[in-house]
């Protein structure tokens, strides 16, 4: 029981290019969220699903896409990357009633 | 939506003692109430919770509690040690949003030997 993964754990990119980070769990949750964490600003919501096939926009979700197509992937695209989107990103799993939420280990990006 | 602000930004203690993080919420049909530890590199860790029908939790060296009609609540860790520095983040989530969390911003706690 791996929990939640994430890959890769570091990305650089270049201004403009796209990339897609990849989340899995194997917890059979329906809830998924992605965030990004910036230095004094916490934890900001980015996009969320309810379960698959359905995605809603949380707090920050400019530049970036989301699909779900499974209940166990949430990957989150970057059209364009840009260097504002220079962050630490984490995805997260959890029960949608309950509440309880848990991380995977993040992914540096670093856009130059 | 909901906001929730956390105090301190920065908490240093002697190893042995007490330390107190409060936060603030506004919605008070938040319900339920996660606090997460994060050490350097890794993702945060649910580390206790308690819902809106709970006072106090406790768990060991750590406790949570719950003033709903001040909207606030506050995590409590005893004896500390230096393996509890760490960035502590509380979170507050209401029953209308499926499962969506409120963050506070943290606070970095550093525990002195």
């Amino acid at each position: 029981n791996a929990g939640v993964t994430q890959t890769p754990k570091f990305q650089v990119l270049k201004t403009g290019q796209s990339m897609t980070l990849q989340c899995a769990q194997d917890m059979n949750h329906e809830y998924m969220s992605w965030y990004r964490q910036d230095p004094g600003m916490g934890l900001r919501l980015i996009h969320y699903s309810v379960g698959a096939g359905i995605t809603d926009q949380g707090e920050v979700p400019n530049g970036y896409n989301v699909s779900r197509s499974t209940t166990e992937d949430f990957p989150l695209r970057l059209l364009s990357a840009a260097p504002s989107q220079t962050s630490v990103y984490f995805c997260a799993a959890g029960t949608s009633g309950g509440g309880e939420q848990y991380f995977g280990p993040g992914t540096r990006l670093t856009v130059t | 939506g909901e906001n929730v602000e956390q105090h301190p930004s920065t908490l240093s203690v002697q190893e042995g003692d007490s330390a107190v993080i409060k936060c603030t919420y506004s919605d008070s049909a938040s319900n339920y109430f996660p606090w997460y530890k994060q050490e350097l590199g890794k993702g945060p860790q649910l580390i206790i919770d308690i819902r809106s029908n709970v006072g106090e939790k406790k768990d060991q060296r750590i406790a949570v509690t719950l003033n709903k009609t001040a909207k606030h609540f506050s995590l409590h860790i005893t004896e500390t040690q230096p393996e509890d520095s760490a960035v502590y983040f509380c979170a507050a989530k209401d029953c209308s949003t499926l499962g969506r969390l409120y963050f506070g911003r943290g606070t970095q706690l550093t525990v002195w030997p």
